[in-house]
């Protein structure tokens, strides 16, 4: 079964500084790993994904993620963090195999809160 | 493209009563799948439709949650004799076909049982 990792429930950063929210994952075969951030009172919105390809892969919002096989990792990075990009952010996991939906897996979520 | 859509966005009930969630997701997406999120937490898997035909549930979901999608469009929530426990924000999901799609997600519902 699939499992996502993000092992920091909360992290600060000052605005204009680069930022890092982690993840890492277990899955038996391949995974396609997915950001999603929450906003208050909204659903998840998708940010990025990796599927195969290019190990660092860009998304929304200046946002970029970086694949790392070996270390089972997906970090969320920006270069330069944003008051706006203070939010709840969630990795997610599913096996390239799977079509079916009780496997596509969060992990419990990364608060995120960038200081003016 | 229009988004997921739900209804209602807040739900207030009583212990015992039961209460019915819509969503519509993207016209061209199969795929269906409604979620649980409680504060603070990542969301949680309940069941999942592929057209019309519910294909996954989840082993922890309670008999007295039923879902439907009729006619492969728009699907239902239904929560019969509602708990406290029950207090939530309910997403809905949908998807294009294959592992590599993302979800899409609406805003949720926010139940709390009182």
């Amino acid at each position: 079964a699939q499992s996502v990792a993000q092992p920091e429930d909360q992290v600060n950063v000052a605005e204009g500084n680069p930022l890092t929210v982690k993840c890492t994952y277990s899955v038996s075969g391949n995974p396609y790993l997915f950001w999603y951030v929450q906003y208050p009172n909204r659903g998840l919105q998708f940010l990025l994904k990796y599927i195969t390809g290019d190990n660092l892969v860009k998304g929304s919002y200046g946002f970029e993620a970086e694949f790392n096989k070996s270390q089972t990792s997906f970090h969320l990075k920006k270069p330069s963090a944003l008051v706006s990009d203070s939010a709840l952010y969630f990795c997610a996991v599913r096996d390239e195999r799977d079509n079916y939906g009780q496997n596509f897996v969060f992990g419990p979520g990364t608060r995120l809160s960038v200081l003016p | 493209d229009t988004g997921v859509s739900q209804n209602p966005r807040h739900k207030i009930t009583k212990r015992g009563q039961n209460v019915t969630f819509r969503c519509d997701p993207i016209s061209e997406h199969n795929r269906l799948y409604w979620y649980r999120q409680t504060l603070g937490q990542g969301p949680e898997f309940l069941t999942y439709f592929q057209n019309e035909a519910q294909l996954e549930k989840s082993r922890l979901l309670s008999d007295r949650f039923s879902a439907e999608r009729p006619k492969g469009s728009f699907s239902t929530l239904e929560i019969q004799r509602t708990e406290q426990g029950d207090s939530a924000m309910y997403l809905c999901a949908s998807s294009l076909l294959g592992a590599g799609p993302p979800l899409h997600f609406g805003n949720g519902t926010r139940l709390t049982v009182t």
